[in-house]
């Protein structure tokens, strides 16, 4: 059974970056998208970005200025940086799988991404403040 | 890109059904068949109800169920049990990106 477990600090202090890991047991990052997604106390999910296991990234075009998501293969781990945070970034992060279906044509197979989030982690509370 | 738009809130009584809206634009839900829900009971994480529109994954009970007309999409709860009351969401795929839907709570009266 995958399982996902988010780490990192619980409290940091504004204009700091944001910096937490996911790792992933049970099963191979390789061949799946993975994201991140917060969750503000009492409101609704944001989609912050996803990594595909081999490198390639994209970010929702609203924090793209401040996000990096990065990957670790070897130890089955992708990470998220989040730049110059306020107290609007207090929230439950979130890290998730991509289900990652494989269409195939011509010959060829190509991964996508969007089909649903399969598996969460637990989430892990950052709170802005100083 | 901007939330897609659920109602705040819905209910019904045990045994009941009960539907949820989640309406976008041609950009995600009316572009691509990519549309998930997501129950989520208070402290825990999402789960994954249904994905490309009208497919359950393997655990989840055939009492939900999802749809897509256009630039809605919509879950339909079968009849209701105590263990759905919870705040549902949808997602889609938006060209690279992925957006979440408002949230809708659900409560079983």
């Amino acid at each position: 059974q995958v399982q996902l477990q988010e780490s990192g600090p619980g409290l940091v202090k504004p204009s700091e970056t944001l910096s937490l890991t996911c790792t992933v047991s049970g099963g191979s990052i390789s061949s799946y998208y993975w994201s991140w997604i917060r969750q503000p106390p009492g409101k609704g999910l944001e989609w912050i970005g996803y990594i595909y296991y081999s490198g390639s990234t994209n970010y929702n075009p609203s924090l793209k200025s401040r996000v990096t998501i990065s990957v670790d293969t070897s130890k089955n781990q992708f990470s998220l940086k989040l730049s110059s945070v306020t107290a609007a970034d207090t929230a439950v992060y979130y890290c998730a799988r991509d289900r990652t279906p494989y269409y195939c044509s011509g010959g060829s197979c190509y991964p996508r991404s969007g089909s649903g989030f399969d598996y969460w982690g637990q989430g892990t509370l950052v709170t802005v403040s100083s | 890109q901007s939330a897609l738009t659920q109602p705040p809130s819905a209910s019904g009584s045990p045994g009941q059904s009960v539907t949820i809206s989640c309406t976008g634009t041609s950009s995600d839900v009316g572009g691509y068949n990519y549309v998930s829900w997501y129950q989520q009971h208070p402290g825990k994480a999402p789960k994954l109800m249904i994905y490309e529109v009208s497919k359950r994954p393997s655990g989840v009970p055939d009492r939900f169920s999802g749809s897509k007309s256009g630039n809605t999409a919509s879950l339909t709860v079968s009849g209701l049990q105590a263990e759905d009351e919870a705040d549902y969401y949808c997602s889609s795929y938006a060209g690279s990106n992925n957006v979440f839907g408002t949230g809708t709570k659900v409560t079983v009266l």
